[in-house]
């Protein structure tokens, strides 16, 4: 089976610019999570998607924001973009049915430098 | 607050020693899992170990194991036969039932010396 795919693996961007991400989950899990890590905060959680529908959120600002497809493959989008948000992005995914209750497998990652 | 603190943020040991790394917790929920994930340069998170909150035997994987102590909300990992591979970081994290929103700690850079 293949594992978590995470595109593009790495970006550059400049303040204000805002970003797309996507993840691929495993096939037949459909909840997809996402983590931010930095040095200095650590791993930090996002957002959860179930079908389709987002169930859990971080506490993040509006910037970030998410979205699942019908076919379980996720997008995160940060707007007007800052310094600060420069950081790994890492997703998991997992079967869903029972949150808190699965093993989350986890993504490469994509590398947002913001310059 | 749910909180995950590791407590040691580096260790070494020699090939084909014992190392135990520390995770401590807080939580007022009574259902959850324990983890701990392995982080190795090239960046992809990967599972070492689960642990169910409501199963007192400690888990265990090949040579890894867990000592896993509810009353004092302590979670730490044993590697035996350390190898050079086990080289990582190493995060303990914990997720409560119903909820997706997992909790790491700050992470233990593990090295393994030859």
């Amino acid at each position: 089976k293949a594992g978590v795919t995470q595109t593009p693996r790495y970006l550059i961007k400049t303040r204000g610019q805002q970003v797309t991400l996507s993840c691929s989950p495993i096939s037949g899990h459909r909840s997809v999570s996402w983590y931010q890590q930095t040095p200095g905060q650590g791993l930090q959680f996002l957002f959860e998607y179930f079908s389709e529908t987002q169930r859990n959120k971080g506490n993040f600002p509006g910037r970030f924001s998410g979205r699942q497809f019908s076919n379980s493959r996720s997008e995160m989008n940060v707007s007007t973009l800052e310094l600060g948000d420069s950081a790994l992005y890492l997703c998991a995914s997992s079967f869903g049915q029972l949150a808190g209750q699965e093993t989350q497998y986890f993504g490469p990652g994509t590398r947002l430098l913001v310059l | 607050a749910q909180t995950v603190t590791q407590s040691q943020p580096e260790m070494s040991v020699q090939e084909a020693e014992t190392v135990t790394l520390s995770c401590t917790y807080d939580t007022s929920e009574n259902n959850y899992y324990l983890f701990w994930y392995k982080q190795p340069p090239s960046r992809q998170m990967i599972l070492v170990i689960r642990q169910e909150a409501y199963k007192q035997q400690n888990a265990t994987e090949n040579r890894f194991s867990v000592n896993f102590q509810k009353a004092a909300k302590s979670f730490s990992l044993k590697i035996s036969d350390s190898q050079l591979g086990d080289t990582a970081m190493y995060f303990c994290a914990f997720i409560t039932y119903n909820n997706n929103d997992m909790r790491f700690g700050a992470g233990t850079r593990l090295t393994v010396k030859p």
